[in-house]
Order: C-alpha cells, then sequence, then structure tokens
C-alpha cells in the first residue's frame, strides 16, 4: 500500500493563476479531508467528504473547491490564487472504524507570488 | 467551537532530560484526542491517542492520559533522544461527524533535542 500520495510536493504560482492539489489513497477509505498548515497556525481543516460524491466544508473553505468522484481520489481546486493561499497543504484519510484516526499524506508546499 | 490549547516553542532539552508537553481542550461531549509528531519533510504521524477519560495512550517511549476533570492530554517522556526533535500536534476529535470531519488541532510545539 503506498498509502496517501500527493502531488506535485512543491508549486510555485502567480497570483490569479488556478491550479489542482493532487491525492489519492489506495486503502479504501471511506473519509477524506484538506489541511493547511501555516506557522503558529497549526492544522485548519478547509473541506473534506464522507465518501464518492459527498463533500462539506470545514475552517477555512474560501477560495478552494473539491469534489470527490472515487472513493481513492479527493483533489482540492485553487480556481484564482492568491498569496494568502501560501501554505503546506496536507490530505488525509479515514474511515468508520478508525476511532476518528487521520492517515496523512506527506504534503504540498504552495507559494503563490 | 472545539479548540486545543498547547504550549508554544520551541522547547529546547538536553539528551536523556524529561520531555512535558501541556495540552488542554475545549470540547462538547466526550472528545477522542491525540498527539501527532511530524518529523522534519514529513506529513504528521499518529503518536498516540485516547479515547475516553483515564485511557492512557502509549507509544515509543511516549505517554498521555486523558483527564477529563482538568481537560488534559500533556505529553511526557521520561528520557528524550536528539531523535525526538519534531513538531508535536495536539489534536482532538469530537466525534459529532462520526469520524469524518477531520481533527481541530494545537497550533504545535517545536521540540529541539540538544547532544
Amino acid at each position: 500500500n503506498a498509502g496517501v500520495t500527493q502531488t506535485p510536493k512543491f508549486q510555485v504560482l502567480k497570483t490569479g493563476q488556478s491550479m489542482t492539489l493532487q491525492c489519492a489513497q489506495d486503502m479504501n477509505h471511506e473519509y477524506m479531508s484538506w489541511y493547511r498548515q501555516d506557522p503558529g497556525m497549526g492544522l485548519r481543516l478547509i473541506h473534506y467528504s464522507v465518501g464518492a460524491g459527498i463533500t462539506d466544508q470545514g475552517e477555512v473553505p474560501n477560495g478552494y473547491n473539491v469534489s470527490r468522484s472515487t472513493t481513492e481520489d479527493f483533489p482540492l481546486r485553487l480556481l484564482s490564487a492568491a498569496p494568502s493561499q501560501t501554505s503546506v497543504y496536507f490530505c488525509a484519510s479515514s474511515y468508520r472504524e478508525a476511532g476518528n484516526e487521520q492517515f496523512f499524506g506527506p504534503g504540498t508546499r504552495l507559494t503563490v507570488l | 467551537g472545539d479548540s486545543v490549547t498547547q504550549m508554544e516553542g520551541p522547547v529546547t532539552l538536553s539528551e536523556e532530560a524529561f520531555l512535558t508537553i501541556n495540552c488542554t481542550y475545549t470540547a462538547t461531549g466526550y472528545p477522542s484526542l491525540f498527539w501527532y509528531v511530524q518529523y522534519p519533510g514529513e506529513g504528521l504521524q499518529l503518536l498516540l491517542k485516547a479515547t475516553k477519560a483515564d485511557d492512557k495512550g502509549s507509544n515509543k517511549g511516549f505517554e498521555a492520559t486523558y483527564r477529563k476533570e482538568t481537560t488534559s492530554f500533556h505529553l511526557e517522556k521520561g528520557s528524550v533522544q536528539v531523535s525526538d526533535s519534531a513538531v508535536y500536534f495536539c489534536a482532538l476529535s469530537d466525534g459529532s461527524g462520526g469520524g469524518a470531519d477531520g481533527l481541530t488541532f494545537g497550533k504545535g510545539t517545536h521540540l529541539i533535542i540538544q547532544p
């Protein structure tokens, strides 16, 4: 099992550009989520999904879109990047019997100029 | 809403010293509590967890006890090593989403162990 994988590892964007951060998991987990990590802020939940076709907003959803067409994939879209979205992004997955434990990917470091 | 407060670092200790990282929480109901560790350049890994009051989680020499009366989940280790240098996050899940709606994290504590 590869676990949770994220691509790319690093990305630099200009203000106003769009891009998609990819996240995939091969553990057949029902639940997936996206967090952003900022210095002194810990991790904050952006969006989450309880299964294919179902998504919901977390604490900081503005400026981000998600979709969940398959169990395995949960991409995060930035429609018009802003410098405030410079951060490290983590994808995580979980399942009902996991006792709320989250399994994290290695992260994507995004810089918006 | 839910919140987690943990001591902010950096915390610098000498090898073999005793470690305590404080964590307190605010949540409705009976949350599950977690400690995650992040080594440089990596994602977060679960270190230990506790799902009900008075439970003790332990792993790799680290321990934390779920204290409902003080709403705390302090992380301890009797003798730290240089390899324990990392950022440690305390987190909770209040269970309202059945585990699907993610965790609430503290801001993280950067631990530096000097040889």
